[in-house]
């Protein structure tokens, strides 16, 4: 079955930069966008931004310009959401999830929660 | 704030019949598909709804989607205890190229 597993939970310091993973199985890895949302504690889904596994090409939103990059390993199955300069809202939930036409995000991954504290 | 709006929450007694709307633009609601995804507590998001009113395998057809114009709509008929959960819709933006997400509705099964 088609399945999404991410990396574990991390503790991070202010300022730090945070790389979470999101491994696939159960389909063609290349085939599909892979995209990253978060939601900070009692908040709601917030679209980070998106790879295409085949190019490697990216497009991310607006409010994660120039602290996100998207990149992916395609021998493994594996892409990855690196964060960096990080600050105390960024505290969330990560998520991965495949891809599909317009706003077609399944499935998800478990999620990676994100802790940044001093 | 997102520009997609729906009600904080909404509350139904078990057998009832809920609707969450979910209101946008031209450029997002008025030209694309919209989706929804239900969040059962401590779960990821799961696709409930897409292409505006289609069910993928799975989903019980109590829930059921439309759209008109530049808003939508969830139904959950039957109401069940455990369909409580927080609901997104979701949609592709033209203008910012990319997709968003409502704000969220909390459904509360009294």
């Amino acid at each position: 079955q088609v399945q999404l597993v991410q990396s574990g939970a991390e503790v991070k310091k202010p300022g730090a930069s945070v790389k979470v993973s999101c491994k696939a199985s159960g389909y063609t890895f290349t085939g599909y966008y892979m995209h990253w949302v978060r939601q900070a504690p009692g908040q709601g889904l917030e679209w980070m931004g998106r790879i295409n596994p085949n190019s490697g090409g990216t497009h991310y939103a607006q409010n994660f310009q120039g602290r996100v990059t998207l990149t992916r390993d395609t021998s493994i199955s594996t892409a990855y959401l690196d964060l960096s300069r990080l600050r105390s809202d960024d505290t969330a939930v990560y998520f991965c999830a495949r891809g599909g036409e317009g706003a077609t995000f399944d499935p998800w991954g478990q999620g990676t929660l994100v802790t940044v504290s001093s | 704030q997102s520009v997609l709006t729906q009600p904080p929450s909404a509350s139904g007694t078990p057998g009832q019949r809920v609707t969450i709307s979910c209101s946008g633009s031209s450029s997002n609601i008025g030209s694309n598909y919209v989706y929804w995804y239900q969040q059962l507590p401590g779960t990821a998001p799961k696709l409930l709804i897409y292409r505006n009113n289609q069910r993928p395998s799975g989903v019980p057809d109590r829930f059921s989607g439309s759209k008109s114009g530049t808003s939508a709509s969830l139904a959950i008929s039957g109401l069940r205890s455990e369909d409580e959960a927080d609901y997104y819709c979701a949609v592709w933006d033209d203008s910012l190229s990319g997709p968003l997400f409502g704000g969220g509705t909390k459904l509360t099964v009294l």
